[in-house]
């Protein structure tokens, strides 16, 4: 089973709402990811969270918040975010948070900020 | 950082093959991958090679990996209409650190002509 699952599927949230973006996998990895992916563009890496620690902050503004609860869940905390942050939040996982290991994603969140 | 190229479109007709093609920077990566994304979709990892070898075949799907002039292809053979989507050439962008992100190419359309 190779699947990474993400909720919800769409969201539609003012400048001053807090929502949250859930991702989960039952793979055993211990490695997850945050990507942003705007349209028509490539994804960009946000942050990585390896042994529940987060490792890489890609100098994300700080209305995103991630968390990582336990091995196989990775939250992004949304507050106060702009219109220009509407885009598709992708979520992967790797197996053990070592460099150079393949990546699978889920199927993303569809966020729209009003 | 890494900077990896691809064109924006490619259309052949069904039942002829496909060539996308990607050139990188940064030749650190130990796996190369080629990722599909259907429309409103999230990214399917279509397959992937190790910096080693020079070829990888699988199925309908044949890479070819040139690490001297740091270019990477991907040859789809009797490209069907469930073969349109956007492929992603992405490589491992090294942090120092244990997990790495992804970069990924810009995508390259593929668009297939009945």
């Amino acid at each position: 089973d190779t699947e990474v699952t993400q909720t919800p599927k769409h969201l539609v949230m003012g400048m001053t709402n807090k929502k949250s973006l859930k991702c989960e996998q039952h793979m055993g990895h211990r490695a997850m990811y945050w990507y942003k992916q705007k349209a028509k563009k490539p994804p960009e890496l946000m942050f990585v969270y390896s042994y529940e620690k987060l490792s890489i902050n890609e100098s994300v503004p700080s209305r995103f918040s991630p968390e990582c609860p336990n091995s196989s869940l990775l939250n992004l905390h949304l507050h106060a975010l702009q219109p220009e942050d509407s885009a598709l939040y992708l979520c992967a996982s790797s197996q053990d948070g070592l460099a150079d290991e393949t990546q699978y994603f889920g199927p993303g969140t569809r966020l729209l900020v009003l | 950082g890494e900077d990896v190229e691809q064109s924006l479109f490619l259309s052949v007709r069904e039942g002829d093959s496909s060539v996308i093609n990607c050139t990188y920077t940064d030749s650190s990566s130990t796996y190369l991958y080629w990722y599909k994304q259907e429309p409103g979709a999230g990214l399917q990892l279509l397959t992937y090679i190790f910096s080693n070898m020079d070829m990888k075949q699988d199925q309908r799907l044949t890479v070819l990996l040139n690490k001297k002039d740091k270019h990477l292809s991907l040859r789809i053979a009797d490209t069907q209409t469930g073969d349109s989507a956007i492929y992603f050439c992405a490589l491992v962008s090294h942090s120092g650190g244990g997990a790495d992100g992804l970069t990924f190419g810009k995508g390259t359309h593929l668009i297939i002509q009945p």
